[in-house]
């Protein structure tokens, strides 16, 4: 079964750091570029950051670059969103989604998400 | 960056009723090598992830019900629900792959009138 499943959320406080993990399974992991998307509660999908399939080209929105890294380890098949300096505006849903990038395309597989609040 | 704009917010269809859902980019997702629209739709219902619906403004995902279509070209897109039914009760993004960031609009809720 094709799957994607977050871990590592949590409640911390604000100026601490996250690190999310997706573990990838069903499917050949290095051939997908992946993504994290964020939802804030009550509110729309934000695409937070991008990654190639082999993980040389890195994309982030402007409200996280400078604070959060992603990155990937296809031999395992893991996807990762290193989190810093966190801020009350970063609570939310992280979702991770697979991204097509030939014939078809369109984030496809989507994990269930993982919970971030950030507060003090 | 790409700013997507969704209108309406929201829209209350009666069941079997046609549900239109505008989109317009900021700057075309029209890619004139290849001639196609990189805008995809994608529907979240209450406490699930997004699931996709549409690629290349208006290719169907696999298994996705025919009543629903997308249609548009440039900066202007539209997901028509042709004849809405009770499961179609969610809210709608549309989402451009055209340049990083890819960015969502605001999102559309459909409900039932």
């Amino acid at each position: 079964e094709v799957q994607l499943v977050e871990s590592g959320g949590g409640l911390v406080q604000p100026g601490e750091s996250l690190r999310l993990t997706c573990a990838a399974s069903g499917f050949t992991f290095s051939s997908y570029y992946m993504n994290w998307v964020r939802q804030a509660p009550g509110t729309g999908l934000v695409s937070v950051s991008r990654i190639n399939s082999g993980g040389s080209s890195t994309n982030y929105a402007d409200s996280v670059k400078g604070r959060f890294t992603i990155s990937r380890d296809n031999a395992n098949n893991r996807l990762y969103l290193e989190m810093s300096s966190l801020r009350a505006e970063d609570t939310a849903v992280y979702y991770c989604a697979r991204e097509r990038t030939g014939t078809e395309r369109g984030m496809d597989i989507w994990g269930q998400g993982t919970m971030v609040t950030v507060s003090s | 960056d790409v700013v997507m704009t969704q209108s309406p917010d929201s829209l209350a269809v009666s069941l079997g009723e046609r549900a239109t859902i505008n989109c317009k980019s900021s700057q075309t997702v029209l890619n004139s090598s290849n001639n196609r629209n990189y805008l995809a739709w994608y529907q979240q219902k209450a406490g699930q992830p997004p699931n996709l619906l549409i690629y290349w403004a208006s290719t169907r995902e696999s298994g996705v019900p025919d009543r629903f279509s997308g249609s548009g070209s440039g900066t202007d897109f539209t997901l028509t629900i042709s004849s809405l039914q009770a499961e179609d009760v969610a809210v709608y993004y549309c989402q451009q792959y055209y340049s990083s960031p890819l960015t969502f609009g605001g999102g559309t809720k459909v409900e039932i009138k």
